[in-house]
């Protein structure tokens, strides 16, 4: 069984603050997705990140995987109020034909 | 752009009764999935579906069962509700790219409180 690791559980900082949140396992993944779910709404799928190494940027938010693809940070600078809510890294493996393993997901909340 | 869409959105059911979680999608997705998640907590994969025909169990099955006989309509079916399954309901979507991408589309959800 694969299994995700995500850190911190939860995180409450001031407008303006920089923080990572980070997304380990023992497993390898073909590739990872981190997602952010605002409170009564589904998941919204961010990024995927495919190749060991690699590193994404979305405006402020910047993922990364490891280069031995088992793990994988997502880094906001100068978050906002608007980047309040869970986020939650997955990894698609060879050995979970056609489904994904979830993280328990990181509980950001941005004061103003 | 309807994507996944998911009803009942909310529904409270007495313990014992029976109910169906409906899910469509209109992108011609090969996977489909259902998830739920409790309060605080991540996502655990009930049952899934890699194509017509094609149904698995995921982590937690038990109290649920699934069909699916379309490519678009994976209903979720809760026979002899308990508490326990209060929880919001997912259903998520994916794509074939010559494999298993990881890439789901979620819908918004369905809560379900159990009395």
């Amino acid at each position: 069984t694969q299994l995700l690791e995500q850190s911190p559980q939860f995180l409450s900082i001031q407008e303006g603050e920089n923080l990572t949140v980070y997304c380990n396992s023992s497993s390898v993944f073909s590739s990872l997705q981190w997602y952010r779910q605002e409170p009564g709404e589904g998941p919204v799928l961010l990024v995927t990140v495919v190749t060991g190494g690699e590193v994404k940027k979305l405006k402020r938010l910047t993922f990364q995987f490891g280069d031995a693809r088992k793990d994988s940070s997502l880094h906001i600078t100068a978050a906002q109020p608007g980047d309040t809510g869970l986020y939650l890294c997955a990894g698609a493996g060879h050995t979970n034909a056609g489904k994904s393993t979830f993280g328990d997901g990181t509980t950001l909340t941005v004061k103003p | 752009n309807a994507g996944v869409t998911q009803t009942p959105k909310f529904r409270i059911l007495k313990i014992g009764q029976s109910m169906t979680l409906q899910c469509t999608q209109d992108m011609n997705h090969n996977y489909m999935y259902w998830y739920r998640q409790d309060p605080g907590m991540g996502l655990k994969l009930i049952y899934y579906s890699v194509g017509a025909g094609i149904t698995d169990k995921g982590e937690v099955p038990n109290g649920y069962n699934v069909s699916r006989s379309t490519t678009e309509d994976f209903p979720l079916r809760l026979e002899l509700a308990a508490p326990s399954q209060t929880s919001v309901y997912f259903c998520a979507s994916s794509y074939d790219s010559g494999g298993y991408t990881g890439e789901l589309f979620f819908g918004e959800g369905s809560r379900l409180t159990v009395l």
